[in-house]
Parts: structure tokens; sequence; C-alpha cells
């Protein structure tokens, strides 16, 4: 079965240092993997994917996340963080087990919460 | 603004009572997720229609219904409602194709009291 683990529940990090928010992934087959955010009292909002090419995807808002076979693993980062940074972050990956592979449902990490201090 | 809108934004009802939730997606995506967010459970998904019809099913309760129109909008229904049904219910929808990403609506709250 696909699963995304999200080890950490909280990540605080001064303003203008740089965060890693860390994913890590089991599928079986090719891993779609996905970032999304999501502020106070909103909906997702997507930040990246990676299908396939380059490990290091870049995306909105100044983040990027590095893709790593052998280490299953999708971590988001940013060189510099700013206040307004601070939400809830969303790993996913891809679900193509039912739905004859013509599906993108999405099974989602726990999320961890970004707490950047001024 | 991701251009999918779900009405009402917040919603307060009984225990034993049905609502409908409403989603209509971003103009030109045949796709219709509705996903669970609840503290304990996290974000669920719970079903998906493509162009009017069912395409993949996940841990919705059989108290539970949905259905997309011609139109593509799309309805989740929740019946014999419960207290643990109380939480936030997400639609989302994305492009033809694999491997697009879901553009989500800013949820429904449901409070069931």
């Amino acid at each position: 079965a696909q699963s995304v683990a999200q080890p950490e529940d909280q990540v605080n990090v001064a303003e203008g240092n740089p965060l890693t928010v860390k994913c890590t992934y089991s599928v079986s087959g090719n891993p779609y993997l996905f970032w999304y955010v999501q502020y106070p009292n909103r909906g997702l909002q997507f930040l990246l994917k990676y299908i396939t090419g380059d490990n290091l995807v870049k995306g909105s808002y100044g983040f990027e996340a590095e893709f790593n076979k052998s280490q299953t693993s999708f971590h988001l980062k940013k060189p510099s963080a700013l206040v307004s940074d601070s939400a809830l972050y969303f790993c996913a990956v891809r679900d193509a087990s039912s739905g004859g592979g013509a599906t993108n449902k999405l099974i989602f990490g726990t999320g961890t919460l970004l707490a950047v201090q001024p | 603004d991701s251009g999918v809108t779900q009405t009402p934004k917040h919603l307060i009802t009984a225990t034993g009572q049905r609502v409908t939730l409403r989603c209509s997606p971003r103009s030109g995506d045949l796709s219709v997720y509705w996903y669970q967010q609840s503290l304990d459970q996290g974000l669920q998904f719970l079903i998906q229609y493509y162009n009017g019809e069912e395409r993949a099913k996940g841990n919705i309760l059989e108290r539970f219904s949905a259905q997309q129109f011609p139109d593509l909008h799309s309805e989740l229904n929740l019946s014999s409602l419960e207290l643990g049904d109380s939480a936030l219910y997400f639609c989302a929808s994305s492009p033809r194709g694999q491997n697009t990403e879901a553009f989500f609506g800013q949820g429904t709250r449901l409070t069931v009291v």
C-alpha cells in the first residue's frame, strides 16, 4: 500500500534561517509525490510535485523539494524562512492502487506545523 | 483563489440529521475529489468522480454518498449524522491527465451537535 510519513509534528525555525520539512514515502512502483500547504481556515494550496526527472524540484513561494530514491524521501526545503511561511505542510503520494490507475487521488501524511519565529 | 468553490463554509446541525455539501470545480476540470480532515484521522480521501461517474472510492461511510452532475458540480450527502462526523470537508478538482495536481476549495466546516 502507498503511504507517506511526516516524522515531525512541528518544526521551529528562526526567520532568515533555512528550513526543512521531512517526508518519507512507501510505494509500489514509481512514486508521484506532492507538497501542499494549509494556512489557518483555508484550503490546501499546491506547492510542488515530483513526477520524474530532476531530483530537485522547484515550486511556489521559493520552496523546493529534494527527491531521494535510495532514502525514499522527499523533503521540503527553503533557503531562508519567512514568518509568513508559518502554516501546516502536507506531503502526499498519488495512490493509483485502485481506479484502474486512472485516478490522481492522494494519500496524505499527518502534516507538519511549521512555526517561523521573527 | 484556487477556482474551486464550496458551499456552505460552515454548517452546524444536530445528530441524526442529513446535510448536503456542494462543490463547483475549476472550469474545465472533469475530476472532483472529496476529502475529510479531522483531528484524529487527518486528511482522508473519500471519493472521486470523473465526468459524472464514480472513479475511485476511499474510506467513505455507507451513510455518506456523492454524485457529480452534468454541469460537473458535485454534492456530498451526509446522513444520520454523528458527533464524530464533525470535520472539515474539502473538495478538490484536477485537470485531465495523470499526475496532475489537485486544486482544493476552502472547505466546509461541519459541526454536529
